[in-house]
């Protein structure tokens, strides 16, 4: 079964760092770009950031450039958000995603369930 | 920066066709990709390009576009597709970026 499964999310303080870890099993991993997307409460999705296969390109948005940094681990089947000077507009469930295979693609085919992150004093 | 414009809610009785538009300034050069979010669910890949999606899409869901608008249709809605439907697509830099978000709601 094809499957992603995020973890690392809690509540930390503003200004603290956290880092989400998504672990990936059935398809092979390290054909594939990655992507981590968060919902906050009542919100719409808001895409993060996606990481190519090979790690040879990551974009980010606006929101999180400079702050969030995204890797992964081939040999592992991981991959990685590392989130620094967290304010409380970051508090959200963080997504891990596949983005769909081929080129000129950016569909995200699949989704674990999420972690959530509280950023809270 | 970038945005997609969807409406609201959209609102139709079992059996009726709802439409879920959405509008952006590149979606002429662009393909959209949408997603269906139950209550407490992820968001999950239901359609995308000439009508492309997930095994097991049911038939009632359909795109179009004309212009900078795409939409997706739902021809004989019924009560499990009451959910939220999100488009997506990206911009220049190759960020991506998520619709507003439209609410189905099944009478």
């Amino acid at each position: 079964e094809v499957q992603v499964v995020e973890s690392g999310g809690g509540l930390v303080q503003p200004g603290g760092s956290l880092r989400l870890s998504c672990v990936t099993s059935g398809f092979s991993f390290r054909r594939y770009s990655m992507s981590w997307v968060r919902q906050a409460p009542g919100k719409g999705p808001e895409w993060l950031s996606k990481i190519t296969s090979d790690s040879s390109s990551k974009t980010y948005a606006g929101s999180v450039t400079g702050r969030f940094t995204i890797s992964r681990d081939n040999a592992r089947n991981l991959l990685y958000l590392q989130m620094h000077s967290l304010s409380p507009d970051d508090t959200a469930v963080y997504y891990c995603a596949r983005v769909l295979y081929g080129a000129d693609v950016i569909g995200l085919d699949v989704w674990g369930q999420g972690t959530t992150v509280t950023v809270s004093s | 920066s970038y945005e997609l414009t969807q409406p609201p809610s959209v609102s139709a009785s079992p059996g009726q066709t709802a439409r879920i538009t959405c509008s952006g300034d590149a979606l002429p050069n662009q393909y959209v990709y949408w997603y269906q979010q139950k209550s407490g669910r992820a968001p999950e890949l239901l359609i995308y390009k000439d009508n492309q999606g997930p095994s097991g899409i049911p038939e009632r869901f359909s795109v179009s576009s004309s212009g900078r608008t795409v939409t997706l249709t739902i021809t004989g809605v019924r009560a499990e597709d009451e959910a939220d439907y999100y488009c997506q697509s990206s911009d220049s830099s190759g960020a991506y970026v998520f619709g507003s978000g439209t609410e189905v709601i099944v009478l």
